[in-house]
């Protein structure tokens, strides 16, 4: 069981704009702003998409967005377009003896 | 432009040690700790550790204090992760991954190897 709770799947139609959740714990998303998301396709290494809660590492992207709220956090995708389909992860820093946690993904379908 | 190659693909017993490497090039491998990712098939990733290359100082996740080895070797800009016994329950996917910012061990991954698919089985 995976520390961080993300939905399993999240679908949308191209052009639409679609949000994913991360829910943690005051141990971790509540308490740090060390959230990242994470973009991976099939057979492919993840790719980072936002670091620190809302940061956009250069040449990604506009339309992907963080923000946090509490003990969740979010990644929302505007614009929704095909290559946008794959699996989503989030991650955190957490102040238990694991260090980092991730999510157990969300997989992002574009209808 | 920055890189890490990991090593290929192994097929292993249990029982069995193995030891994987990821090397780095295109930037000051002592500059950046590299951490190790599991990701079981089907699975998320999960965080296994990390290793400032500079002073060799290691911290692992509780979840794989004792079961892996991370070490490097800064002469060559490599990083290694290592097994005594393996077991069933090892076979994955593994990257090496290096954190954004210089000498930060925790802090998000944004250069990450290609993976290698180790499978262990009778």
């Amino acid at each position: 069981q995976s520390a961080l709770t993300q939905p399993a799947s999240v679908s949308g139609s191209p052009g639409q704009s679609i949000t994913i959740s991360c829910t943690g714990t005051s141990s971790d998303i509540g308490s740090y702003n060390y959230v990242s998301w994470y973009q991976q396709h099939p057979g492919k290494a993840p790719k980072l998409m936002i670091s620190d809660v809302s940061n956009r590492p250069s040449g990604v992207s506009i339309r992907f967005s963080g923000s946090k709220s509490g003990n969740t956090a979010s990644l929302t995708i505007s614009g929704l377009q095909a290559d946008d389909e794959a699996d989503y992860y989030c991650s955190s820093y957490t102040r238990s003896s694991s260090l980092f946690v991730f999510g157990a993904g969300t997989k992002v379908t574009v209808l | 432009e920055v890189h890490l190659v990991q090593s290929g693909a192994e097929v292993k017993k249990p029982g069995e040690s193995l030891k994987i490497s990821c090397k780095g090039s295109g930037y000051s491998f002592t500059s950046y700790w590299i951490g190790w990712v599991r990701q079981m098939p089907g699975k998320g990733p999960e965080w296994m550790g990390i290793i400032n290359p500079g002073d060799s100082d290691t911290r692992y996740s509780v979840s794989f204090q004792g079961q892996v080895t991370i070490s490097a070797d800064r002469s060559i800009s490599t990083a290694y992760l290592q097994w005594s016994s393996l077991k069933a329950s090892d076979t994955a996917m593994y990257y090496c991954a290096r954190p954004q910012r210089a000498m930060r061990a925790y802090d998000a991954f944004d250069i990450w190897g290609q993976g290698t698919l180790v499978t262990v089985s009778s």
